[in-house]
């Protein structure tokens, strides 16, 4: 199994909304991320996991939470978001993490639009 | 702090033409480079590796150049198909982390 699920695809919250997005992966990878893209433009991290330890959080706002309950599984929970956090949400593994020159699978991501 | 630029926000080629795609990156030292395929409401996809000692990498059509002098790297997609319009990403390893810094991306075309 070499693949990254995320769900769901879409979301439609609204700014006082509390919603999760959840991903997964069974390739025995070690380390995960979030990244948020907004149109046209590239993949921009928001956290990562390593080894079920958040290792890197880019300065992101509280109103997005992480948290990763094992080493298969990683949410991101959103609450109080503004319309501006509208944007395609992906998810991505990778072997080892710790630095390593693993690449990353990316799940397809969930197009979250907040009104 | 670190600069990663693909210099063409889009490319129209003509298909069975080789596509050549630039990536440039300043205050930066990378350990290696690595090339992505995005298509549309997708995630990113792997498509090759390429480390500071190594000068080119190939895949099948694909190839990769890395100098480590210009920092720059060249993406080549040779004998060119409609299947392989795509936005392409290059992105950089920070040292000794899990972090991957993606460029800007190039938006490829490749037209019958």
């Amino acid at each position: 199994d070499t693949e990254v699920t995320q769900t769901p695809k879409h979301l439609v919250m609204g700014m006082t909304n509390k919603k999760s997005l959840k991903c997964e992966q069974h390739m025995g990878h070690r380390a995960m991320y979030w990244y948020k893209q907004k149109a046209k433009k590239p993949p921009e991290l928001m956290f990562v996991y390593s080894y079920e330890k958040l290792s890197i959080n880019e300065s992101v706002p509280s109103r997005f939470s992480p948290e990763c309950p094992n080493s298969s599984l990683l949410n991101l929970h959103l609450h109080a978001l503004q319309p501006e956090d509208s944007a395609l949400y992906l998810c991505a593994s990778s072997l080892a993490g710790r630095g390593s020159t693993d690449t990353q699978y990316f799940g397809p991501g969930t197009r979250l639009t907040v009104l | 702090s670190q600069k990663i630029e693909q210099n063409s926000e889009a490319l129209n080629i003509q298909e069975g033409k080789t596509a050549t795609l630039t990536c440039n990156y300043t205050n930066y030292s990378p350990a290696y480079l690595q090339w992505y395929r995005q298509d549309p409401g997708r995630g990113p996809v792997f498509l090759l590796l390429i480390r500071e000692n190594e000068k080119e990498k190939r895949k099948e059509r694909l190839k990769v150049t890395f100098d480590t002098t210009l920092k720059q790297s060249l993406f080549h997609i040779t004998a060119s198909q409609p299947a392989d319009s795509a936005t392409y990403l290059c992105a950089l390893d920070i040292y000794n982390t899990d972090k991957l810094i993606f460029g800007t991306g190039t938006r490829l075309q490749v037209f019958p």
